[in-house]
């Protein structure tokens, strides 16, 4: 089955205390991106890579990191939490094909709360 | 500044009630528009992608459609079931893998 997988789910931690979020799918596919959605403010784009060893900015990058040395994997990391990380995190995933973007597929989402 | 504008925000239909959803954009080049459909608790799931003024989807009781400036979620005779939370994301010109949601649209379908 074609997936988009997203360890932990849930995960309450404290601040500074650092924390990677995985993200693996088994689609073969280009293209990985990481959002982040909270009320009012709607999915916001923190990082995306258009293929392994390529990674660049989204919107909030800020206080964000990611590798991206597989091309199934696009691990995020927060190498010192702060409150306002808080938030529903999504991975997605897409093919990337003739200079256009494609639909992606999303993960269930991670919940984290930072204390 | 690229920006994509969601209306209404909120929406409540009785079933078999048609309506229509806004998503309005102003970006650098428009390398594709996405519906999505997110239901609570869960990732958005896609319904449409359209990359050209003119052109139209439609899947069931769903037709999207693009201009230059908006497009539209039509929905026609919806059910209970339909009820979620819309989302439309823009890919845009200024960099291949950059894409801006608007915040959504909640619609909710009563018997």
């Amino acid at each position: 089955e074609a997936q988009v997988t997203q360890n932990p789910r849930y995960l309450i931690t404290v601040t500074g205390k650092k924390l990677t979020v995985t993200c693996s799918q088994n689609m073969n596919h280009e293209y990985m991106s990481w959002y982040r959605q909270d009320p009012g403010l709607g999915l916001r784009q923190i990082y995306y890579s258009m293929n392994v060893e390529v990674t660049d900015k989204g919107d909030v990058p800020e206080g964000y990191k990611v590798s991206r040395k597989e091309k199934r994997n696009f691990p995020l990391i927060l190498e010192s939490p702060s409150p306002n990380q808080t938030s529903l995190y999504f991975c997605a995933s897409s093919v990337f094909q003739g200079g256009r973007n494609q639909p992606q597929h999303f993960g269930d989402g991670t919940r984290l709360s930072i204390l | 500044e690229d920006q994509v504008t969601q209306s209404p925000e909120a929406l409540r239909l009785q079933e078999g009630e048609s309506s229509s959803l806004n998503c309005s954009y102003t970006v650098s080049g428009l390398r594709g528009l996405f519906w999505y459909r997110q239901d609570p608790g869960k990732g958005p799931e896609f319904l449409f992608t359209l990359y050209s003024a003119g052109e139209e989807k439609e899947k069931e009781r769903l037709k999207a459609t693009l201009t230059k400036k908006e497009s539209f979620l039509h929905i026609t005779a919806p059910k209970p079931e339909d009820s979620a939370t819309y989302l439309c994301a823009v890919a845009t010109g200024g960099s291949q893998g950059n894409l801006i949601f608007g915040k959504g649209t909640k619609l909710s379908v009563k018997p």
